[in-house]
């Protein structure tokens, strides 16, 4: 079982909807990203919080809104989707705030989102 | 910036066959790291192996193996004796100054019984 627990498994929303996507690790682990993975792709960087503060907002929409509460939870809102932003929605935790200090990035299953 | 290139987009082996997944790096850092992550269809991303630029000493884990060349700037993953719980979609990827990961597009591989 994953150590990164990732909620609601799927998601279906229309354009005009506001949700979120829920992920939670209990590693003590100081960094957690957003990624964003379409189908046949690699995952894609969207947000990296370092100590609770974003750290890294690679040029992402504004209709998606991180938000990290604590050093255990993460969320991402999510409000005026369009078709196109249907993906897989993965979050990771780590220890240091990259792959390079840390060696390691523990990945949720996954958060599946469909845009009506 | 960093750069990853898996030319196989899919891989369909028997099962016990060995396998190897080719991984091509591009980078102008002289410290990096180089990563295999594997995904199976329940979507989460399983770390592998991690490997800094300074060692270039092949590893050996189990079924695994990975072969590191800086002359050739690879990074290939061989799994001898594959089996079908192997079947996956595995990722290589590089970090360097820039500190994120850097994915390659990925291969799929599927080990048939």
């Amino acid at each position: 079982d994953t150590e990164v627990t990732q909620t609601p498994k799927h998601l279906v929303m229309g354009m005009t909807n506001k949700k979120s996507l829920k992920c939670e690790q209990h590693m003590g682990h100081r960094a957690m990203y957003w990624y964003k993975q379409k189908a046949k792709k690699p995952p894609e960087l969207m947000f990296v919080y370092s100590y609770e503060k974003l750290s890294i907002n690679e040029s992402v929409p504004s209709r998606f809104s991180p938000e990290c509460p604590n050093s255990s939870l993460l969320n991402l809102h999510l409000h005026a989707l369009q078709p196109e932003d249907s993906a897989l929605y993965l979050c990771a935790s780590s220890q240091g705030q990259g792959a390079i200090d840390t060696g390691e990035l523990f990945f949720g299953e996954g958060s599946r989102l469909t845009v009506l | 910036a960093q750069k990853v290139t898996q030319a196989q987009t899919e891989i369909s082996v028997v099962e016990k066959e060995d396998v190897t997944l080719d991984c091509v790096y591009e980078t102008r850092d002289t410290t990096y790291y180089l990563f295999w992550y594997k995904q199976p269809p329940s979507g989460e991303l399983v770390f592998l192996i991690r490997r800094n630029s300074f060692d270039e000493q092949n590893e050996i884990s189990g079924r695994y193996s990975w072969n590191f060349q800086k002359s050739t700037s690879s990074f290939n993953f061989t799994i001898t004796a594959s089996q079908v719980v192997d079947s996956a979609v595995y990722f290589c990827a590089s970090a360097g100054s820039a500190r994120q990961l850097t994915f390659g597009s990925g291969t799929q591989l599927t080990v048939l019984p």
